[in-house]
């Protein structure tokens, strides 16, 4: 059974640093992998989505990366700002393509 | 281009009452999935529907239950409600049952059971 895992829990920085978020996942058999941000009570904002055959994506100072036979993904985000803090998910697809697995998410607070 | 939508916003039930939530999928768009997202926790997937047939399901027992119409809306129906059901209610659309694309989630239904 699939299981990922999102490690910290929880991050606090200040304005302008630059960080990382890990998201680990069991079974290397994925058909894909997410990145979603959550603001807090509200709906899922897709942020980067990997294909399995594929390594990283970038998306301005976002930029994911995917290693599948180690189970791993980090989330780098680049200068962080206030407007960055939100929980942030990953979650692989099964090989299926139907079902998103979701890790619990990293809650990222950026103080200005 | 319009987003997924999902209605109601909030609703307030009792245990063993029923419920229908309802979701309209982004233009183009001919999947829909259900997530259950309780507080603190990442969504939970609870089905999906391609072109208006059950697709996938997950976890859950078959009091959830769901529809799609052919111009790809969809409901969940929950019946026999729980105290453990209170949460918040994701739907999702992609193009293509094959998930070949990114999942585009709405604002969400948050349902709490008294």
């Amino acid at each position: 059974k699939q299981e990922v895992t999102q490690i910290p829990a929880a991050l606090s920085v200040p304005e302008g640093e630059n960080l990382v978020l890990n998201c680990s996942f069991t079974d290397s058999a994925i058909y894909n992998l997410q990145w979603f941000r959550q603001d807090p009570g509200k709906g899922l904002t897709s942020l980067l989505l990997i294909q399995s055959s594929q390594r990283e994506q970038t998306s301005g100072r976002l930029n994911a990366s995917l290693d599948k036979s180690s189970g791993r993904s980090t989330l780098y985000i680049a200068a962080s700002q206030p407007g960055d803090s939100a929980t942030y998910l990953c979650a692989v697809e099964d090989q299926a393509g139907t079902a998103l697995i979701f890790g619990k998410g990293t809650t990222l607070s950026v103080s200005s | 281009e319009t987003g997924v939508t999902q209605s109601p916003t909030h609703l307030i039930k009792t245990r063993g009452q029923q419920v229908t939530l309802r979701c309209s999928s982004q233009s183009g768009h001919n999947t829909v999935s259900w997530y259950q997202q309780a507080l603190g926790q990442g969504p939970q997937f609870i089905f999906q529907y391609y072109r208006e047939e059950e697709n996938g399901r997950g976890n859950f027992p078959p009091r959830f239950s769901g529809l799609q119409f052919p111009n790809y809306s969809s409901e969940l129906n929950v019946n026999a409600l729980e105290l453990d059901d209170s949460a918040l209610y994701l739907c999702a659309s992609s193009l293509a049952g094959a998930g070949t694309d990114t999942q585009y989630f709405g604002p969400g239904t948050r349902l709490t059971v008294l």
